[in-house]
């Protein structure tokens, strides 16, 4: 069974401040991939990033950052310097190869990031 | 970026009625999905597809049923509707033959509310 737990429901910090959203992950597959999406007030899920199980670099994207542990089985995703325009639901999910059943996303239940002016 | 489409993008329907969502996608992947989204943001699988003639239950069982005669289209239809059915419902879709590796790509999604 595979399973993302984000336990932060909710977060609000004020604009310019950095933020890090939490994701970890349980699967006993060794071969995986790990997703972060932005679900801004519209509906519409955007893809922010795709790491494999194989790759523990972390990644920088502008003001996003991911650091990738699977020492921890983490994913965390930190917006530095955060922006109004940034205020979504930010959902982590995982992709596994477990050799039968659905191979959609298990995603988290997602953190509602508040950013306030 | 993923040209996905999924209309209406808004339905409010009295219980009862028929209603079929539509999600099309203009990149040829093989692979769509179905994810029901709850009011508190939970999303679950609920259908996908493999290919043309290709369709399958997901994780969250659903009363909805998709249908996938053409590569590009996966509609999803409520025979009944009834207010346990009020979600929204989004689309997803990416290449197959690259197995879990390739990126879900997702439609703006359908807002239905079954009054």
């Amino acid at each position: 069974a595979q399973k993302v737990t984000q336990a932060q429901t909710e977060i609000s910090v004020v604009e310019k401040e950095d933020v890090t959203l939490d994701c970890v992950y349980e699967t006993r597959d060794t071969t995986y991939y790990l997703f972060w999406y932005k679900q801004p007030p519209s509906g519409e899920l955007v893809f922010l990033i795709r790491r494999n199980s194989f790759d523990e670099q972390n990644e920088i994207s502008g003001r996003y950052s991911w650091n990738f542990q699977k020492s921890t089985s983490s994913f965390n995703f930190t917006i530095t310097a955060s922006q109004v325009v940034d205020s979504a639901v930010y959902f982590c999910a995982l992709s596994a190869d477990s050799g039968g059943g659905a191979d959609g996303l298990t995603f988290g239940k997602g953190t509602h990031l508040i950013i306030q002016p | 970026e993923a040209d996905i489409y999924q209309t209406p993008r808004y339905l409010v329907i009295g219980t009862g009625k028929k209603i079929t969502l539509e999600c099309s996608q203009t990149m040829g992947h093989d692979k769509m999905y179905w994810y029901q989204q709850d009011p508190g943001m939970e999303l679950h699988l609920i259908h996908y597809s493999y290919g043309v003639n290709s369709t399958e239950k997901g994780d969250l069982s659903s009363e909805s049923t998709v249908s996938r005669i053409r590569t590009e289209h996966f509609p999803l239809t409520l025979e009944s509707a009834r207010p346990s059915h009020t979600s929204q419902y989004l689309c997803a879709s990416r290449w197959g033959l690259a197995g879990i590796t390739d990126t879900q790509y997702f439609g703006p999604g359908t807002r239905l509310t079954v009054l």
